[in-house]
């Protein structure tokens, strides 16, 4: 079965420095979607691409966060500097077609900020 | 802004019996899609509703989309221990292209 593989599974790291997370959508797939999962606010959308266009990043922290798709097998989040209310389980999903429909999901990298 | 409101929140019951969990917006969606995430692992998808008053079955999951295509509803017969997890709903918007989640129902069935 095809899968949305997400590295690493586990980030532990200080306050302030650098973290970046890396998707592989499924092969065929041209939309892609990075979420945060936490117990308070569920699934929050950070940001949407299709065809490795940015087409949603309301959600996303502008001056901490980054997300970028710099070829259609690789879609990146990075996160410079990190601070505690960062940490969550970040999730990565890809569909093919329109931002409404159904959505793939990796296992999620979870992201502890010491 | 456009909210999913699922209830009830936590659900713990034992094995064999009926349950129902409930997903309710003020906003119409396009169609409604309901997910499975266990511990650890990303949500999967379910089952996909689209038409006000549509009923699917999943095996012993029966999914119902509301006549207003503002709610639905999951019903689980005899549950078992292999259906625990976290249970989301997400309502789809064609024009705003994205989907919206739900903060999803834990559900435990005890053996």
């Amino acid at each position: 079965d095809a899968r949305v593989t997400q590295t690493p599974r586990h980030k532990v790291t200080e306050m302030g420095q650098e973290v970046t997370m890396r998707c592989q959508p499924i092969l065929g797939h041209n939309t892609v979607f990075w979420y945060r999962q936490t117990m308070m606010q569920g699934l929050e959308l950070l940001a949407y691409f299709r065809n490795r266009a940015p087409l949603d990043d309301s959600g996303m922290p502008k001056d901490r966060f980054s997300a970028e798709m710099p070829d259609a097998t690789l879609a990146t989040l990075k996160i410079q500097p990190s601070e505690p209310r960062d940490s969550a389980v970040y999730f990565c999903a890809s569909g093919s077609g329109q931002g409404w429909q159904p959505q793939h999901f990796g296992d999620g990298t979870r992201l502890s900020i010491l | 802004t456009q909210l999913l409101e699922q209830s009830p929140q936590f659900l713990s019951i034992q094995e064999g019996e009926n349950l129902t969990v409930y997903c309710n917006s003020s906003s119409v969606f396009s169609s409604l899609q309901w997910y499975r995430q266990e511990p650890g692992e990303g949500p999967v998808l379910l089952v996909t509703v689209v038409t006000g008053g549509e009923v699917k079955k999943l095996k012993r999951l029966t999914f119902q989309f509301g006549d207003a295509r503002k709610d639905s509803s999951l019903h689980i017969t005899a549950a078992q221990p292999g259906d625990t997890g976290l249970y989301l709903c997400a309502g789809a918007h064609r024009r705003d292209d994205k989907i919206i989640f739900g903060k999803g129902t834990r559900l435990h069935i005890l053996p």
